[in-house]
C-alpha cells in the first residue's frame, strides 16, 4: 500500500471555479503534512504547510482530518495560473517525507 | 541567493556508464536529500543525509550511492547506470531534521541508453 495517495485527475475547471483534492496517508503516525505545486518539468515548490486546525492563504484553503487520515485542499476562484500539477507530502518524522503522485489542474478560459 | 543548485541538467549515458550528479546549497541547513521522479509517480526518496558527516537510505537506494562532502554539497553516484536509472533527479534541503519546508533544485534529467 503507498504511504500516500492521490487521485492523479486531471481535473479541468472553467475559470472562477473552485476545485477541492484530496488526499489519503497511510501512517497514522504522520507528524506533519503539506502540498506543493509542480509545473511542467519543473521542481517542487512549497503551497502550504496543512494544520490540525486548517488554514487559509488567500483563494487556497487545507483541511488535516487525522482521525479519517487525509488531507485536502480547497482553491476558490481559480486561474488559469493555478494549472499545475499539486502534490501532497506527508512527513512520517525526522526525514521521512512521503509524496503523493500528484493531482493534475487544467484550469480553462 | 542561489538557493538549491544541480549539476548536470541534462545527462545521456550508456548502460554500464558511471557518473555524479552535484548538489549545492546556500542557505546554511543541515540536512538534504536526493529524489527520484517517475512519470506516473511521486517523488520517491533515494537517499538523505541529516546533517554533516551522516547519511541514511531512503525507499529506493539500490544502485545509487552518495557524498556529503561538507555541509553545503551532496552529491550522487551512479556506479554502473541502468536503464532503469532513467528518471528526473531531484535535490532538496531543510533547515534541520524536524524542519517542514523542502527547498528543492531544478532537476537532473537522466536518461540511461
Amino acid at each position: 500500500r503507498k504511504e500516500v495517495e492521490q487521485d492523479p485527475g486531471p481535473f479541468n475547471v472553467p475559470e472562477g471555479a473552485t476545485v477541492a483534492f484530496n488526499c489519503t496517508y497511510s501512517n497514522s503516525a504522520s507528524q506533519s503534512f503539506f502540498w506543493y505545486r509542480q509545473d511542467c518539468r519543473k521542481e517542487p515548490k512549497l503551497l502550504m504547510s496543512v494544520y490540525s486546525s486548517g488554514n487559509e492563504d488567500g483563494r487556497f484553503t487545507a483541511q488535516l482530518n487525522r482521525a479519517s487520515q487525509y488531507i485536502s485542499l480547497l482553491i476558490r476562484d481559480s486561474k488559469l495560473s493555478d494549472s499545475a500539477t499539486y502534490l501532497c507530502v506527508v512527513n512520517t518524522g525526522f526525514n521521512k517525507f512521503y509524496f503523493g503522485s500528484g493531482t493534475k489542474l487544467n484550469v480553462k478560459p | 541567493n542561489a538557493g538549491v543548485t544541480q549539476t548536470p541538467k541534462f545527462q545521456v549515458l550508456k548502460t554500464g556508464q558511471s557518473m555524479t550528479l552535484q548538489c549545492a546549497q546556500d542557505m546554511n541547513h543541515n540536512s538534504m536529500y536526493w529524489y527520484r521522479q517517475d512519470p506516473g509517480m511521486g517523488l520517491r526518496l533515494i537517499y538523505y543525509s541529516a546533517s554533516e558527516g551522516t547519511t541514511d537510505k531512503g525507499e529506493v537506494p539500490n544502485g545509487y550511492n552518495v557524498s556529503r562532502l561538507n555541509k553545503r554539497e551532496f552529491s550522487l553516484r551512479l556506479e554502473s547506470a541502468a536503464p532503469s536509472q532513467t528518471s528526473v533527479y531531484f535535490c532538496a534541503s531543510t533547515r534541520d531534521r524536524g524542519a517542514d519546508t523542502q527547498y528543492f533544485g531544478p532537476g537532473t534529467r537522466l536518461t540511461v541508453l
